[in-house]
């Protein structure tokens, strides 16, 4: 059964350096999406994205942040300029409609020092 | 903006313990609900959802939960629970036409099984 992969599974960076977390999403999944899990806190909406652009995104989600699917397989979180307040565990997750079921990535842990 | 509640946040039970686990949400629309689970160490799965027609839904692993439109709920139920469903629960509405197509989630259950 395909799966929703990410990379990397625990990234660590310094306060106001720039990353990238990679998902590669189920292959006929059209409407992607980023959450972010801050420890012992619910998961929250980022952003979700469908035909090569935002289609919705949440408070939490400011020009620090940005997404991108570069190649067609790739969906890319990218944060600016990072602070420690981003350190969070951060979800992909894709579906084949914007209603429809979520499958969910492994996760990326990322610690900002 | 709609928004989940869990009442529960730590629930820890015998096995063979019967399994009720809250959820209400707060739209005044339409919704599709969704129950997912976290293993220890897994990403997020889904255990069951509810779009349209009969309230009541099964899921995998012995799961079924009950939407009850007058009281925004949809409550997670299992009749006897297995050590191995000591997990994370996370109880999640797609509001339609609310404007945002991400889910909302609840702050999640912890469920203990003590063999």
């Amino acid at each position: 059964e395909p799966e929703v992969t990410q990379t990397p599974s625990h990234q660590v960076t310094q306060m106001g350096q720039e990353v990238i977390l990679r998902c590669v999403p189920i292959s006929n999944h059209l409407y992607f999406y980023w959450y972010r899990q801050i420890l012992g806190q619910k998961v929250e909406f980022l952003v979700s994205f469908y035909n090569n652009e935002i289609s919705e995104k949440s408070e939490i989600f400011d020009d620090q942040f940005s997404v991108e699917r570069p190649d067609g397989s790739n969906f890319t979180l990218k944060i600016r300029s990072t602070k420690l307040e981003d350190s969070a565990m951060y979800f992909c997750a894709g579906g084949r409609a914007s209603t429809d079921t979520q499958y969910f990535g492994p996760g990326t842990r990322l610690t900002v020092l | 903006a709609q928004s989940v509640s869990q009442h529960n946040h730590h629930v820890i039970l015998s096995e063979a313990a019967s399994l009720e686990l809250g959820c209400n949400y707060s739209y005044g629309g339409t919704v599709n609900l969704f129950w997912y689970v976290q293993y220890p160490g897994q990403h997020l799965q889904l255990l069951l959802k509810y779009f349209s027609g009969d309230p009541l839904v099964k899921g995998i692993k012995g799961f079924e939960a009950e939407f009850i439109k007058s009281k925004f709920s949809f409550n997670l139920r299992k009749p006897s629970v297995q050590w191995s469903d000591t997990a994370e629960y996370f109880c999640a509405v797609n509001a339609l036409g609310g404007g945002a197509d991400g889910l909302t989630f609840g702050k999640g259950t912890h469920l203990i099984i003590q063999p």
